[in-house]
């Protein structure tokens, strides 16, 4: 059965640092993937997704993801974390049929301390 | 072009009582996807539908819940008798002809609250 898992319920990490944020998928075909994020009280914002090509994607507020096969992983990545990152991340697996639709993950929620 | 709207933004029922979703997608988008997110969880596919064509129902719960996506107007998530267990965020995708996930655009949700 197709699934996500993201290991992390909450992370928590300094502004200026490193952030890095994991997604296993479970999917028999070339998955879709990709990662969203949500403000407290707000709908879902696409950072970035993947379906072939290069396996590092370039997201939208300096987010970036790399697609490894082999691991059946799909980590979200940001060299310096803002403040303003604070918010749910979630991974998501795009099924095909009929058209298609996602499978979440339970979410990670990050923290950012001064 | 306004993206995908979804009204109303936040929702009380009492139980018992039948609460209309509603959600009006991208101009030129004719796939409609509707998700729960219960609290503490991510989001859980419910149903997929085009204009008069529901596709892909498995989410749906056997009871209570039904979906609508007419030739006019917005598609329609309608729960009937709500009970406090169906207090959650319901979220509203779209999508152009062809591209499924890969060409979904979100609403900001609908929260409902059961008292």
């Amino acid at each position: 059965a197709q699934s996500v898992t993201q290991p992390d319920i909450h992370i928590t990490v300094s502004e200026g640092a490193s952030l890095e944020l994991r997604c296993n998928y479970s999917y028999g075909a070339t998955p879709y993937l990709f990662w969203y994020v949500q403000s407290p009280g707000q709908g879902l914002q696409l950072l970035l997704k993947y379906f072939s090509g290069d396996t590092l994607v370039q997201g939208i507020k300096g987010f970036e993801a790399e697609f490894k096969r082999s691991q059946s992983s799909f980590n979200l990545r940001k060299p310096s974390v803002h403040w303003s990152d604070a918010a749910e991340y979630f991974c998501a697996v795009g099924v095909g049929n009929q058209g298609g639709k996602l499978i979440f993950g339970q979410g990670t929620e990050l923290s950012v301390k001064p | 072009n306004a993206g995908v709207m979804q009204n109303p933004r936040h929702l009380v029922r009492r139980r018992g009582q039948e609460a209309r979703l509603r959600c009006s997608p991208m101009k030129g988008h004719s796939h409609v996807y509707w998700y729960r997110q219960l609290p503490e969880e991510g989001l859980k596919f419910m149903v997929y539908l085009q204009k008069e064509n529901i596709i892909d129902e498995s989410g749906m719960p056997k009871e209570r819940f039904s979906a609508e996506f007419p030739k006019e107007g917005p598609s329609i998530l309608r729960i009937q008798q709500v009970v406090r267990g169906d207090s959650a965020a319901y979220f509203c995708a779209s999508s152009p002809p062809g591209r499924g996930p890969y060409g979904y655009t979100f609403g900001s949700g609908t929260r409902l609250t059961v008292v």
